[in-house]
């Protein structure tokens, strides 16, 4: 494993459903992101939590809503989804004030149907 | 706003040859980073090779090394020997300290094959 953990790998969700994804890290670093992965697109940051507080919510739609209960872990809500939601959505971690780069989970791989 | 380019969305290499795959950015910043990550079909995005802009020396990490232009804004790849686990996806990215946070801009990624 590579220090990020992301659950489950897999998500089929209807457009009705509530689910939710999560992340967690035992690196100890003090900042999370979410990134959305879309096919033939840049890496989208979707938000980034430091020091457990959201510093960057990059005009997200509200169905998607993260949480961040302390430094080792992060959710991401799902509601009322639309099928251009389905992506692959990375979790990454770092420490805050490094420029070393970030180490990334593989992913939870959501379909919307 | 900065943005980061790779014109190659895919590109195949024989085994054991070298293969070079292309990234340039765009930026008026002086100080900033720049980082090539493979995606191979686990997913998980890992650090290949990392290259701080103050620097005029190549970075290299074993077989991977980049030609780092700044004057030309260009930050290419160089995978010499490749191997069939180098096959994944890549991704060029640029990194600049802003608002007491570092942010990352990705590439599109060059999808690369190595063939047997």
């Amino acid at each position: 494993e590579t220090g990020v953990t992301q659950t489950p790998r897999h998500l089929v969700m209807g457009m009705t459903n509530k689910k939710s994804l999560k992340c967690e890290q035992h690196l100890g670093h003090n900042a999370m992101y979410w990134y959305k992965q879309s096919a033939k697109k840049p890496l989208e940051l979707m938000f980034v939590y430091s020091l457990e507080e959201r510093v960057e919510n990059n005009s997200v739609p509200s169905r998607f809503s993260p949480e961040c209960p302390n430094s080792s872990h992060l959710f991401l809500h799902l509601h009322t989804l639309q099928p251009e939601d389905s992506a692959l959505y990375l979790c990454a971690s770092s420490q805050e004030g490094r420029s070393n780069g970030y180490t990334f989970g593989s992913g939870t791989r959501l379909t919307v149907v | 706003a900065q943005t980061v380019t790779q014109s190659q969305p895919e590109m195949s290499v024989q085994e054991a040859e070298t293969v070079t795959l292309s990234c340039t950015y765009d930026t008026s910043e002086n100080n900033y980073y720049l980082f090539w990550y493979k995606q191979p079909p686990s997913r998980q995005m890992i650090l290949v090779i990392r290259q701080e802009a103050y620097k005029q020396q190549n970075a290299t990490e074993n077989r991977f090394s980049v030609n780092f232009q700044k004057a030309a804004k260009s930050f290419s790849l160089k995978i010499s020997d490749s191997q069939l686990g180098d096959t994944a996806m890549y991704f060029c990215a640029f990194m600049k300290f802003t608002s007491g946070t570092y942010k990352y801009i990705f590439g599109t990624g060059t999808r690369l094959k190595v063939l047997a």
